[in-house]
């Protein structure tokens, strides 16, 4: 059965400076991979998506991903983050379709001046 | 275009009582889903529906029930709540050949 693991439920940052979030999964097959952001009070909106081709993925907001195969994951990573990014962000996988996502926990992104 | 609501947006219920939340989107999408989200869990999948008349059961289904009538709509029912259904509940929905799940704003249940 699938499965994504978040490890890090919160992670501090100042403004300006780079960060990652990282996302493991597990599958017999090939997956769907997705990371989906939620600001306060909010419903969640996809960020970016992989699903075949390049392993590297761009998203909006200056978000950017990677698909590694080998290592199970798909990471989550911002050269400079602001204010505006503070939010909860999830990654999802999908095996059997794309209505039948599987959440991670969630990782709480927290950016201070 | 209003894409996914999501009615109501805050709800507090008696343990046994029984409720309906209301899912509707305008998009003509043939995919729709449930998901409740609980501190430290993410977000899990109760039921999802595929087209107008199927629906199926997801990750977490007890208690909860379905039904698909129209393209439109997919409400989700409560036949007796239980303090274990205390969640913020997402309807989301996809394009038939598309990818992206678009959500509505939530529904905050509290079961008392």
């Amino acid at each position: 059965a699938q499965s994504v693991t978040q490890l890090d439920s919160q992670v501090p940052v100042f403004e300006e400076a780079p960060v990652e979030l990282r996302c493991n999964y597990s599958s017999s097959v090939s997956v769907y991979l997705f990371w989906y952001v939620q600001y306060p009070n909010q419903g969640l909106q996809l960020l970016l998506k992989y699903l075949s081709g390049s392993t590297l993925v761009k998203g909006i907001n200056g978000f950017e991903a990677e698909f590694n195969k080998s290592q199970t994951s798909f990471h989550l990573r911002k050269p400079s983050v602001h204010i505006s990014d503070t939010a909860e962000y999830f990654c999802a996988v999908s095996e059997t379709g794309f209505q039948k996502l599987v959440f991670g926990t969630g990782t709480r992104l927290l950016v201070s001046p | 275009n209003a894409g996914v609501t999501q009615t109501p947006k805050f709800q507090v219920l008696k343990t046994g009582q029984s409720m309906t939340l209301q899912c509707a989107q305008d998009m003509n999408h043939e995919y729709m889903s449930w998901y409740r989200q609980d501190p430290g869990m993410g977000l899990r999948l109760i039921h999802y529906s595929v087209g107008a008349g199927i629906t199926d059961q997801g990750e977490v289904p007890n208690g909860y029930n379905v039904s698909r009538s129209t393209t439109e709509d997919f409400p989700l029912r409560l036949l007796s709540a239980a303090p274990s259904q205390t969640s913020v509940y997402f309807c989301a929905s996809i394009r038939t050949g598309g990818f992206e799940a678009f959500f509505g704003q939530g529904t905050r249940l509290t079961v008392v």
